[in-house]
């Protein structure tokens, strides 16, 4: 079945880069996208990328597909403590509907 | 540009009561999702509409819970009776043309619900 997993935590220096990782199973994804859920307010779509693109750039966030691997990262360059919150990953399941199904969350932690 | 809007942003109850969520998609958007979100479970897709139409309603817990969407532009989801174990934040999310898979979903801000 599908299946999307994320590591649960991640804790930088502002200023450092990030990188936040996901997998996902479903081969039919066609589009993956980055969410990112602030304290006490909804998910906030950050990027996408369609599955035959390997890279796509956006101001700070980089995001690199794999899709061999089935890998999906986000890099957040010259992370600030604003972009301390929670990242979703979710892929699209175009065979099924067009549901999204969501990763647990990263929760990115930028220390002063 | 109006988002998603949900309300009540907040709503505490007594066990048993029944509970109604609103949701009010952007205009012109012709899929509209409900989510819950807990710590245990993360995040879950309970049920879709297309114009109105449920799609696919395989994510609802169970019987007691129920969904509706009289028209493009509001839709509920209804808890009746609810339990201690329904509280979790409930996200409406609305999207168009979600079948191609370019068009993002925009969630609301959540309704935080606690049946004490």
């Amino acid at each position: 079945g599908e299946d999307v997993e994320q590591s649960l935590f991640l804790s930088v220096r502002e200023g450092d880069s990030s990188v936040i990782n996901c997998t996902y199973t479903d081969s039919s994804s066609t589009y993956l996208y980055w969410y990112k859920q602030e304290p006490g307010a909804g998910l906030q779509l950050l990027t996408y990328i369609f599955s035959n693109m390997d890279m796509k750039q956006d101001q700070r966030l980089t995001v690199l597909l794999n899709k061999k691997d089935k890998h999906l990262s986000l890099r957040i360059a010259d992370t600030q403590t604003g972009d301390s919150a929670i990242y979703f990953c979710a892929e699209f399941l175009y065979n099924q509907g067009g549901k999204l199904i969501f990763g647990q969350g990263t929760e990115l932690s930028v220390k002063p | 540009d109006a988002g998603v809007i949900q309300s009540p942003r907040h709503e505490v109850t007594e066990m048993g009561q029944e509970v109604t969520l609103r949701c009010k998609p952007i205009s012109g958007h012709d899929y509209l999702f409900w989510y819950r979100q807990t710590m245990m479970r993360g995040l879950e897709l309970l049920i879709y509409f297309n114009n109105n139409v449920p799609i696919d309603d395989s994510g609802m817990p169970e019987d007691r819970f129920s969904a509706k969407m009289p028209n493009a532009s509001f839709s509920t989801l209804k808890i009746q009776p609810s339990e201690p174990r329904d509280s979790a934040v409930y996200f409406c999310a609305s999207s168009w043309g979600s079948r191609q898979g370019n068009q993002p979903q925009h969630f609301g801000d959540g309704t935080r619900l606690s049946i004490l």
